[in-house]
């Protein structure tokens, strides 16, 4: 089955940091570029970060530029973002996207989310 | 930073055409794309480029772009369709993904 699976969610203090995990499976990961997009309880949804298919070339939005980081293991067929400086403004569910074939600006598999709360 | 604006709500009976539309600058240059997404539920594409439309997306969504502006237009509302839909896109270098910031459709 086509899917992608996060993990990693969960409670964290303001100033902490977290890892996600993103598991891909039933299609090659390696030949497609990746992103990150998250929703804050009851907004809408935000596109955080990007990563091309061989890990050249990543995009931050502003809002989380230098304090989070993704990469890839294509051998591992996974996805990760690594959240430093957590901010309460960080909590959100955090879904793994994939990008659609290669010159395609869509997401066309999306993951179920994992959710993030950054609070005291 | 580039901003895509949608309607915060629309409301229409069953059967009757909704029209949800979505306003940005670069629009002219770069693709809109459309998902609906329900409560506790991700994202499901349903117009690419536009308004193309991916296998297993009913006939009665439909997709167009003129100027600035994207429409998404469903026809025949159902039921089913309450959902919040969001448009996405890209600023003008087409480097940063950008969401609308969803329009939620009531079915009344």
């Amino acid at each position: 089955e086509v899917q992608l699976v996060e993990s990693g969610g969960g409670l964290v203090q303001p100033g902490g940091s977290l890892r996600l995990s993103c598991a891909a499976s039933g299609f090659t990961f390696s030949s497609y570029s990746m992103n990150w997009v998250r929703q804050a309880p009851g907004k809408g949804l935000e596109w955080v970060s990007y990563i091309s298919t061989s890990s050249s070339t990543m995009y931050y939005a502003d809002s989380v530029k230098g304090r989070f980081t993704i990469s890839r293991d294509n051998a591992k067929n996974s996805l990760y973002l690594q959240m430093n400086s957590l901010r309460a403004e960080d909590t959100a569910v955090y879904y793994c996207a994939r990008l659609a074939a290669a010159g395609m600006g869509y997401f066309d598999l999306w993951g179920r989310g994992t959710l993030v709360t950054v609070s005291s | 930073s580039y901003e895509l604006t949608q309607p915060p709500s629309v409301s229409v009976s069953p059967g009757q055409t909704a029209r949800i539309t979505c306003s940005g600058d670069a629009l002219p240059k770069q693709y809109a794309y459309w998902y609906q997404q329900k409560p506790g539920q991700a994202p499901v594409l349903v117009i690419y480029t536009d308004s193309e439309r991916p296998s297993g997306i009913p006939e009665r969504f439909s997709g167009s772009s003129s100027g600035t502006t994207v429409t998404l237009t469903i026809s025949g509302v159902q039921a089913e369709d309450e959902a919040d839909y969001y448009c996405q896109s890209a600023d003008s270098s087409g480097t940063y993904v950008v969401f609308g910031g969803g329009t939620k459709l009531t079915v009344l």
